[in-house]
This record gives structure tokens, sequence and C-alpha cells, in this order.
């Protein structure tokens, strides 16, 4: 399978504390995204980091980018009860159209 | 930004039976995209539905099973045919934005019993 593999799988942690959550993948990529899907809900784009870049931020949010290690962490900082959603990484490429792959996802759960 | 809305946002179905579900864009997009969200599962790319041309389907899904429409640039459906309880899922609806990133619908939350 090509799917992407996030870990870890679930994270929970305090309001106020830092959530870490990583993605590997296998295909060479053109971009690679992060996406928030509550309950169950559609996903929400988050952020996009291009694959000549190694770091971005968005407000509260931090991405990296490995591409020798093909690898990518996000980082939400002093995390909000609201922040509580699963996330999804997803690889993108190029064959022709932009083609994506998804992660396996990251189920966090911030208590209040 | 694409607002995109689903119906319906989720249903019980007899198995055996067909479920069609609508997505309808507020813009007009030429791609728009049909995904499968097995439960506590990553999302599955059925197939892409482009307006004027039939749609492609990826690697293990037929257009018998999810026969898709695409009438217009703001509108199409997915139809879950013959349904059996591994059908039972969540289909979401997306579309590209203006860079490379995907906007989604909220999703329809199928059980098949």
């Amino acid at each position: 399978s090509q799917q992407g593999e996030e870990d870890p799988q679930a994270l929970s942690i305090q309001e106020g504390e830092n959530a870490t959550m990583n993605c590997s993948y296998k295909t060479s990529i053109n971009n690679l995204q992060w996406y928030r899907q509550n309950s169950g809900r559609g996903l929400v784009h988050l952020i996009l980091i291009r694959s000549n870049e190694r770091e971005k931020h968005s407000g509260r949010l931090r991405v990296t980018l490995d591409t020798s290690k093909k690898s990518s962490s996000l980082l939400i900082t002093a995390s909000r009860a609201a922040d509580t959603a699963s996330y999804f990484c997803a690889t993108v490429y190029t064959s022709g159209t932009y083609k994506y792959i998804f992660g396996t996802g990251t189920r966090l759960k911030v208590l209040a | 930004s694409a607002v995109i809305s689903q119906k319906p946002s989720r249903d019980i179905c007899q198995r055996g039976t067909s479920l069609t579900i609508q997505c309808q864009v507020d813009s007009q997009v030429t791609m728009m995209f049909w995904y499968r969200q097995q439960p506590g599962q990553s999302l599955t790319l059925i197939a892409t539905a482009n307006q004027g041309s039939e749609a492609t389907y990826e690697s293990g899904f037929v257009i018998d099973k999810f026969p898709i429409s695409r009438p217009n640039l703001t509108f199409s459906t997915l139809t879950v045919s013959n349904m059996s309880p591994e059908d039972s899922s969540i289909y979401l609806c997306s579309v590209p934005g203006t860079g490379a990133e995907q906007y989604f619908g909220p999703g329809t939350r199928l059980t098949v019993t």
C-alpha cells in the first residue's frame, strides 16, 4: 500500500500542552498537506508545505518536512479543547493531475 | 474557498438496496472527487468525476457498484449499489482549491444493516 503512516495513532494531552504528530510516506512528492477532521465530518485543510520547503508556520501550527527521510511532523502549540479531532497528512504527487494519498490519521484528544 | 453540501447527511439502509448521495458546490469546478472512509480508517479515493466525461475509477472500485453522474460544473451524485454491511462508511466529496489543497463536503454517514 502507498498509504502514508502516521504516529501516534492516538494522543491525549492536557490543555496548554503541545501536540506533535508524525507522518511518513513512500513516494516522491510535490507537496504535503495536513487536514483536520472533527467527529467523522468533512476534512478541513490546515496547511501545505512544498517539497522544497523545510518548515512552515500558520498560527499555532508548525509543520516540518524532511524529504530525505520522507517524513513530516505537525506541531500544535498551546493546545485547546477545540483542537480535539483527527489529523491526517496527505502526500501529493503529480501524475498528469494531482494525486493525493492520505495517511492513517492521529486521533488527538485535548483534556480541559 | 469552496462551500460544499452533501445530502443526505446520514442514512441507514437495508442490504441489497441502493443509495444516491448528492454533492453540491457553490462555484463551478472541473473536477470533483469521491472518497470512502471506513470506520476508524483513512480516506480512499473512489473516483474522479469530470463534467462531460466518464468518471475515472481507482483500483478496486467499479462503475457498476459506484455509478457517478456529473451533469454540470456544480453538482455530482454517487450511488452505492446493491449495498452490503461492508459498504458502511462515510462518503465524502471534495473539490480542488486554487492551490493544491482540497475542500471537502461534510460527508454522508452510511450504515447498512
